[in-house]
């Protein structure tokens, strides 16, 4: 089944203390990318990547880092998570995205993370 | 102000009532404009896509359509079932900059019996 798969889906941990969401996909996508959603701002991009070794920040890319070693994986990492973190996050992924693309983007299922 | 303003914030219908969501962009160029489905606590997903010569595009009980002269979206809903309880995301991709999606924030939809 093509899907977008996320790890863990939910998460509580305390301010400081590195974490990493990984994040994959079986659909040869080149394009991924990672977005929060908190309430009434809607999604924001955090980071993207257009393909293996190539990434760029998004509108809200402060406090994350990302790496694409290799197609299928974008993991997310927050070296010190703050409250102000805590947010459902969602990884998606899409065949390709040039500036005219139309190919669909797939989301993975979000990630609840809690930072107390 | 953000660039993709949906309206309204939300929608109380009832069971078999057809609904038309609001979606109003000042993002320029234009590249594209999408409808997703989010449930609760789930991941979007795409209902449809138009472009720029686009304007009516369906999916089943859900039509889209686009004014690109006005900069003006609606994604009607025929019939409506339980199920179309949801948010319903406006998400408009640049012409330029690498194609970068401003998203709404979206219209909470909630079908009744």
């Amino acid at each position: 089944e093509a899907q977008v798969t996320q790890n863990p889906r939910y998460l509580i941990t305390v301010t400081g203390k590195k974490l990493t969401v990984t994040c994959s996909q079986n659909m040869n996508h080149e394009y991924m990318s990672w977005y929060r959603q908190d309430p009434g701002l809607g999604l924001r991009q955090i980071y993207y990547s257009m393909n293996v070794e190539v990434t760029d920040k998004g509108d809200v890319p402060e406090g994350y880092k990302v790496s694409r070693k290799e197609k299928r994986n974008f993991p997310l990492i927050l070296e010190s998570p703050s409250p102000n973190q805590t947010s459902l996050y969602f990884c998606a992924s899409s065949l390709a995205r040039g500036t005219g693309s139309t190919d669909t983007q797939y989301f993975g299922p979000g990630t609840r993370l809690t930072v107390l | 102000k953000n660039q993709v303003e949906q309206s309204p914030q939300s929608l109380i219908i009832l069971e078999g009532k057809n609904c038309t969501l609001q979606c109003n962009y000042t993002v320029s160029p234009f590249s594209n404009l999408r409808w997703y489905k989010q449930d609760t606590g789930r991941g979007p997903v795409s209902l449809t896509i138009m472009t720029f010569s686009e304007n009516t595009k369906s999916n089943g009980r859900y039509t889209a359509t686009l004014d690109a002269d006005t900069k003006q979206s609606s994604l009607h809903i025929t019939a409506s079932q339980l199920s179309d309880s949801a948010s319903y995301i406006c998400v408009v991709r640049k012409g330029t900059n690498a194609g970068k999606s401003t998203f709404g924030d979206g219209t909470t939809l909630t079908v009744k019996p």
